[in-house]
């Protein structure tokens, strides 16, 4: 099956500072990927939708000048947490629909990355 | 997107098969049946997806009644490493993917 990647797998900084995640489809192209974000013992939460080549559709709720997406290339996606608090630990996903997959509503997902703010 | 109502917790044993039932009243017309599973800190990975009747594939099987208001997600004689969150999902839009609060399957030796 279609693979995503996303790196890092886990990190942590200090609060204040910027951290980009890296989303990437490894053998597909993908002209629109997902970030979501899962508190512990909680659900996914979809934050954006990210659009290769414009903006990014925020969901309500999510403050677009703190998570900056850019979706700059058909394979890559980037989530950037501006001026991170520790309230912004989290896990944060990112999913890619591949084109050829005929089901509906399957969507390939990331790793994850664990985002601990100090 | 149609709500989901799913239990919040199975318990089981290995070698047992699990049934994990998911209600979905307002389900649309075009909505589609769609089960993903997660383990603890990766990514949800999609299980098997049905629009009536039964569909099956080599991890599972879903079990949709007439009425669609409800389907059935079954596990085959599950192992310890089936433990996971399982969730239902329902819905026709390719892109947003809404998720409930799953159901948490343990699997006991």
């Amino acid at each position: 099956g279609a693979v995503v990647s996303q790196h890092p797998s886990w990190v942590i900084c200090k609060s204040g500072t910027s951290v980009k995640i890296e989303c990437r489809s490894l053998d597909f192209q993908a002209t629109t990927m997902f970030w979501y974000r899962q508190f512990p013992k909680q659900s996914l939460m979809l934050m954006a939708t990210s659009n290769e080549g414009s903006k990014a559709t925020y969901e309500q709720g999510v403050e677009k000048d703190k998570f900056l997406i850019n979706h700059a290339s058909l394979t890559l996606s980037t989530l950037t947490v501006t001026s991170a608090h520790p309230e912004d630990s989290s896990f944060y996903i990112c999913s890619a629909r591949e084109p050829s997959v005929e089901a509906y509503n399957e969507q390939f997902f990331g790793p994850g990355t664990r985002l601990t703010v100090l | 997107l149609a709500k989901t109502t799913q239990p919040i917790s199975m318990d089981s044993y290995e070698g047992q098969e699990v049934n994990i039932t998911c209600s979905h009243n307002n389900i649309a017309t075009n909505d589609y049946i769609t089960w993903y599973q997660q383990f603890p800190s990766q990514g949800p990975r999609f299980i098997i997806q049905g629009y009536k009747t039964k569909v099956t594939n080599e991890v599972a099987s879903l079990f949709i009644p007439a009425d669609r208001k409800s389907s059935t997600l079954s596990l085959p004689r599950v192992s310890l490493s089936d433990t996971a969150v399982y969730y239902c999902l329902v819905g026709y839009n390719d892109y947003k993917l809404s998720f409930g609060a799953g159901t948490t399957v343990t699997v006991r030796a």
